[in-house]
C-alpha cells in the first residue's frame, strides 16, 4: 500500500502523559499536513510542512503539541502532558503541491487518541 | 464563526435514487472548493473539486455545483449505491490565505436505505 500510513492507529493515555503519533506520507509528496477531527466535526487545520520546514501552525496548536518531520519524509506529532481535550482523532494528509493552494490532500486513516 | 457549514447532519435516501448534498459558505473570498467522503473509521477521501471560474463539474456518478452569487456548493451523486453510505464533508479554500488555507465543515451525514 502506498498511501500515507498512521501509527498507531488508536492510543489509549492518561491524562499528564506524553504521546508521539507517526506519519509515513506518499513518498514522491513534498507537503505533509496534520489535522485534527473531533466526533461529529470536520478536521482542523494544525501544521504543515514544506519538505522539513514547518511553514505554518494553527493556533489550536498550543506549546504542549509540537511537529517534526526531520529529513523531509515521515513525520511526528508530539503532545505533552496530554489533557482530556486532546482526545480526538490525529489526521495526516500529504499532497504533492509545490506552490499555492493547499489542493487535493490524500489523508492517512488517523490516530485516535483517547485521554483518560 | 464557521465558513463553511452544515445544513443538514443526516440524509436518507433510496438506494438507487440521487442524492443532494448541500453546502453553504461566507467567506465571498473563498475560490476553491472540494468535497470529501469519509467513512467509519478511515480518513477523508478526495470526490470532487471545482474552482470558482466554474459553475458545474463532473465526475463518475458525482456532480459539484457552485453558485457564486448565494455562496452555495453542492454534490450530486447519481444512481445512489450501499458504498456511497459515508459523512461528506465540503471544504473551501481562499488561494490567498496560504497552503493552510483548507477549511472544512462539519459533514452530512449520507445514509443509504436498502
Amino acid at each position: 500500500d502506498t498511501g500515507v500510513s498512521q501509527d498507531p492507529r488508536h492510543k489509549i493515555t492518561k491524562r499528564g502523559q506524553n504521546v508521539t503519533f507517526r506519519c509515513d506520507p506518499i513518498s514522491e509528496h513534498n507537503r505533509l499536513y496534520w489535522y485534527r477531527q473531533t466526533l461529529g466535526q470536520g478536521p482542523e487545520f494544525l501544521t504543515y510542512f514544506q519538505n522539513e520546514a514547518q511553514l505554518e501552525k494553527s493556533r489550536l496548536l498550543s506549546d504542549r503539541f509540537s511537529a517534526e518531520r526531520p529529513k523531509g519524509s515521515f513525520s511526528t506529532l508530539e503532545i505533552q502532558r496530554t489533557e482530556q481535550g486532546d482526545s480526538a482523532m490525529y489526521l495526516c494528509a500529504s499532497s504533492p503541491s509545490l506552490v499555492g493552494r493547499t489542493g487535493e490532500l490524500f489523508f492517512g486513516e488517523g490516530s485516535r487518541l483517547t485521554v483518560l | 464563526g464557521e465558513s463553511v457549514g452544515l445544513h443538514l447532519p443526516t440524509l436518507s435516501v433510496q438506494e438507487g435514487d440521487n442524492s443532494i448534498i448541500n453546502c453553504a459558505y461566507s467567506n465571498s473570498a473563498s475560490d476553491y472548493f472540494i468535497w470529501y467522503k469519509q467513512e467509519s473509521g478511515k480518513g477523508p477521501q478526495f470526490i470532487i473539486d471545482i474552482r470558482s471560474n466554474m459553475d458545474k463539474r463532473q465526475g463518475q456518478r458525482v456532480t459539484v455545483l457552485l453558485n457564486k452569487t448565494v455562496k452555495h456548493l453542492s454534490l450530486q451523486i447519481a444512481a445512489t449505491q450501499p458504498g456511497d453510505s459515508a459523512v461528506y464533508f465540503c471544504a473551501e479554500e481562499y488561494s490567498g490565505g496560504g497552503a493552510d488555507g483548507l477549511t472544512f465543515g462539519k459533514g452530512t451525514h449520507l445514509i443509504i436505505q436498502p
